[in-house]
């Protein structure tokens, strides 16, 4: 079956501006996460969705980042006022439930944005 | 706070050899840990999922550890092939978290 898709896979735009990055999760998974990948840094985690509600936020860097989720399905991740440091890649990540010893989770191709 | 670390952060073998990667984490209350691999430029594909209660998982060539008491997990690659050469990043699921906490990564290369 389908795996979780990113769109787009790549994105470049200058500091200032605003970015809307999407996450489709494999159909049928409640639990939805997004990470960061920046160089230096390795992979953080940013948010977590269960259903279209986010019991945890504490991984967003700013109040600049701001994420939503629609439907128990698609989530878009929205950067307002980009910045250089911004500039990473955006991994998002679905589970069948969320949480629990047997949640694998499974991983998107990631949307690399670079702010100039 | 959770932290995760993997050692060595870069190791080259010859085709072939089998290798042992480590990872170590600090805060033994986890639901589980994942190996995952990544290719350049390319998102993380999940090798194998260890369960708290498991000490083992196996997939094909892939042989994965875990001594939660002590706090390790180590991931066996048996007759290494080119092909295997990828990072390598072990992450653990912890309890009351809803996050996986990440190393950062074995980055494998396997010679011909």
């Amino acid at each position: 079956g389908a795996g979780v898709s990113q769109s787009p896979s790549n994105k470049v735009t200058e500091k200032g501006k605003d970015v809307e990055l999407r996450c489709d999760p494999i159909s049928g998974h409640t639990a939805l996460y997004w990470y960061r990948q920046s160089l230096g840094q390795g992979l953080e985690f940013l948010i977590y969705f269960q259903g279209n509600s986010a019991p945890d936020k504490s991984g967003l860097p700013s109040d600049r980042f701001s994420a939503e989720r629609t439907g128990g399905s698609v989530s878009t991740l929205t950067i307002q006022r980009t910045q250089q440091e911004d500039s990473a890649v955006y991994l998002c990540a679905s589970s069948l439930a969320g949480g629990g010893a047997v949640d694998e989770q499974f991983f998107g191709p990631g949307t690399r944005l670079t702010v100039l | 706070k959770q932290e995760v670390t993997q050692i060595p952060a870069a190791l080259s073998v010859p085709e072939g050899e089998n290798l042992v990667l480590n990872c170590s984490f600090t805060d033994s209350a986890i639901y589980n840990l994942q190996w995952f691999r990544q290719d350049p430029g390319k998102g993380l594909t999940s090798l194998l999922l260890i369960q708290s209660s498991q000490r083992e998982q196996t997939s094909g060539r892939l042989n994965a550890s875990l001594d939660k008491s002590s706090g390790r997990s180590t991931l066996y690659i048996a007759a290494s092939q080119p092909g295997d050469s990828a990072t390598y990043l072990c992450a653990v699921f912890n309890q009351g978290a809803q996050k996986l906490v990440f190393g950062q990564g074995t980055r494998l290369t396997i010679n011909p």
